[in-house]
Order: C-alpha cells, then sequence, then structure tokens
C-alpha cells in the first residue's frame, strides 16, 4: 500500500519561514493536498492540488509538489498557524494521509 | 452553507456493532462522493472508507473490510457507516468528509464533519 511520511514536529519563530514535508514514491506524479487540523477542532483544507488555495486561506501559504517530495511552506509564520498538519494522497481512488506534522509557532 | 453532521457515536463493547450517521445540507449530495476519515486519541487521521455519489462502488481500508459498510440515502441526504465486530483498536473519532472535483484529475477533501466518538471499551 502508498505511504507518506512527513516529520513528526517542526519549529519555526514567529515572522519566519516554516516548511514541512511529505515524501512518497514517486509523489511527484499525484496531486498532493494539505489539511491543518488545530486542536479539538476538525481539519481544514489549506492546500490542494499541489499549490493552490481554497478561498480563504492566508497567501503565506503555499505548495510544492515533485519528485518524491511535496512540500507545505508557511511564510511570515504567525501564532495562530501552530497546529497538525497533514499531506494527502490519492493511491488510485484511495486517500492515503501522512502521519502528521506538528508546527510549533516559538 | 455546506454543512455536515455526524452522529450515532458512543460507547460500546468489543464484538458489539454501532451505526454512525452524516447528515449533509447546503449542497447537492447526489453528486459528491463520500468517506468516513477516524482518528484514535492523540494520533493522525486514517482513512476508512468511501462511496461514489449514487452508492454503487464502495471502498475499504483493510483495517475495517468485511467488519464496517459504507451506505448512503441519497433521498435522506444522509451518510452511513454500519460497524460491526468493534475492537478497542477502532476507538477514534470520526469524521464524515466531502471530496470537491477541482478538475485535471484533482480532488480533495473540502468539508469535515465535526466528528463523533466512538469508544470501544469493556
Amino acid at each position: 500500500s502508498y505511504e507518506l511520511t512527513q516529520p513528526p514536529s517542526v519549529s519555526v519563530s514567529p515572522g519566519q519561514t516554516a516548511s514541512i514535508t511529505c515524501s512518497g514514491d514517486k509523489l511527484g506524479d499525484k496531486y498532493a493536498c494539505w489539511y491543518q487540523q488545530k486542536p479539538g477542532q476538525s481539519p481544514v483544507l489549506v492546500i490542494y492540488q499541489d499549490s493552490k488555495r481554497p478561498s480563504g486561506i492566508p497567501e503565506r501559504f503555499s505548495g510544492s509538489n515533485s519528485g518524491n517530495t511535496a512540500t507545505l511552506t508557511i511564510s511570515g509564520t504567525q501564532a495562530m498557524d501552530e497546529a497538525d498538519y497533514y499531506c494527502q494522497a490519492w493511491d488510485s481512488i484511495l486517500v492515503v494521509f501522512g502521519g502528521g506534522t506538528k508546527l510549533t509557532v516559538l | 452553507e455546506v454543512q455536515l453532521v455526524e452522529s450515532g457515536g458512543g460507547l460500546v463493547q468489543p464484538g458489539g456493532s454501532l451505526r454512525l450517521s452524516c447528515a449533509a445540507s447546503g449542497f447537492t449530495f447526489s453528486s459528491y462522493w463520500m468517506h468516513w476519515v477516524r482518528q484514535a486519541p492523540g494520533k493522525g487521521l486514517v482513512w476508512v472508507s468511501r462511496i461514489n455519489s449514487d452508492g454503487s462502488s464502495t471502498s475499504y481500508a483493510d483495517s475495517v473490510k468485511g467488519r464496517f459498510t459504507i451506505s448512503r440515502d441519497n433521498a435522506k441526504n444522509t451518510l452511513y457507516l454500519q460497524m460491526n465486530s468493534l475492537r478497542a483498536e477502532d476507538t477514534a473519532v470520526y469524521y464524515c468528509a466531502r471530496v470537491h472535483y477541482y478538475g485535471s484529475g484533482s480532488y480533495a477533501v473540502d468539508y469535515w464533519g465535526q466528528g463523533t466518538l466512538v469508544t470501544v471499551s469493556s
């Protein structure tokens, strides 16, 4: 079965750029999505189709996907961005999630 | 406004059964594929099952295959998950999720319910 691997945690200082990676075999041949989940809340889609932002998602969120790695980048990270982030791709018609990355803003 | 409201969660003994429901509103339910995703306490998101728009095609994660059944009633705008032979490891918050097609072969979950907690314990 297809697997996606994320680092368990990433730390960033306020105002700096945070990068969260997601690795999978030939992931660049698939579309990657990213979800943000804050404690006690449901996930929220922040990036779809590798690099597109849904309406209402701040411009500081961006994404890329090439080779075996997709990357979520948060520019000018704010305290409100502290959350768990999950990448997601499709293995045929099945959904695959990465294990999640806890982003700490300190 | 799109809304997905899950219900039916609770405490059940190992080996027991539970039926989750997800009431959809604010969109044409019969046009969308729907999924169930679960999250064990303190753990990550795990895909459980999916159903196509008319209910004719379903898929399951290996961990639930043969025990869980996904279904839908498009007349009632409701998605279901029948869970049998429940195990302790099925304990999780279960989310109902809508998949949107963005074109060019791109799909993503654009709406999630608030989740319903299923606890399997004696």
